[in-house]
């Protein structure tokens, strides 16, 4: 089984600063994907980036970043110029990629609450 | 409608008695995915629906869950004679394939 490890509970930030989340998880499969969704205080879960695990670029959303390390199996996700609205809930979560089939169950990490401070 | 849709919003129920829970998908989307949130923790997965698959029933706590899904749409997830435990945000999400999953609101329920 696959498991998603976010091994900061919490965080906080200044405004327009950088800050960084982390993410490691465990999988013997060698094609998946990742991902990093945001749960703000309205609950509404909404996909920050994804990333495909056969591709050696690190995917970027605008100040949205992530590095990407597939023998590590580590998936940080980098929030640049810090704004009030990216106060949230982090969750970085782990797809398979079933060749010829289509179970695309998806397993999240524990979250991490990210506060950005004016 | 644009989103996922999930009904009722907020759920008040006395512990013992049945609670359903209705989950819109997305048109056109094949999967469907029932996930519980509990405070502080993250997201316990339930159950998932793939086109005319078997569910992926893998992730139900107890035979007081199920789930269904009619006319590959519309799903509800019924608890039956709930628990105190089972207070949680239930999150409904559907997708297109190994896509982005997009999320309903949730709905609230909480067992006294």
């Amino acid at each position: 089984a696959q498991t998603v490890t976010q091994s900061q509970p919490e965080m906080s930030v200044q405004e327009a600063e950088t800050v960084t989340l982390s993410c490691t998880y465990d999988t013997s499969e060698n094609n998946y994907y990742l991902f990093w969704y945001k749960q703000p205080p309205s609950r509404q879960m909404i996909l920050v980036i994804r990333q495909e695990a056969y591709k050696q670029q690190n995917a970027t959303e605008n100040r949205f970043s992530v590095n990407f390390q597939k023998a590590a199996k580590s998936f940080s996700l980098k929030i640049s110029d810090s704004q009030l609205g990216d106060t949230a809930m982090y969750f970085c979560a782990f797809m398979k990629s079933h060749s010829g089939g289509s179970n695309y169950k998806l397993t999240f990490g524990k979250g991490t609450l990210l506060t950005v401070n004016p | 409608g644009a989103g996922v849709s999930q009904s009722p919003s907020n759920k008040v129920t006395e512990k013992g008695k049945d609670v359903e829970l209705r989950c819109d998908p997305i048109s056109g989307h094949t999967a469907l995915y029932w996930y519980r949130q509990s405070l502080g923790q993250g997201l316990e997965f339930l159950i998932y629906f793939q086109g005319n698959s078997a569910p992926d029933k893998s992730g139900l706590p107890s035979d007081r869950f199920s789930a269904e899904r009619t006319g590959g749409s519309v799903s509800t997830l019924t608890i039956q004679r709930t628990q105190q435990e089972d207070s949680a945000v239930y999150l409904c999400a559907s997708s297109y394939g190994a896509r982005e999953l997009f999320f309903g609101e949730g709905s609230r329920l909480t067992v006294l």
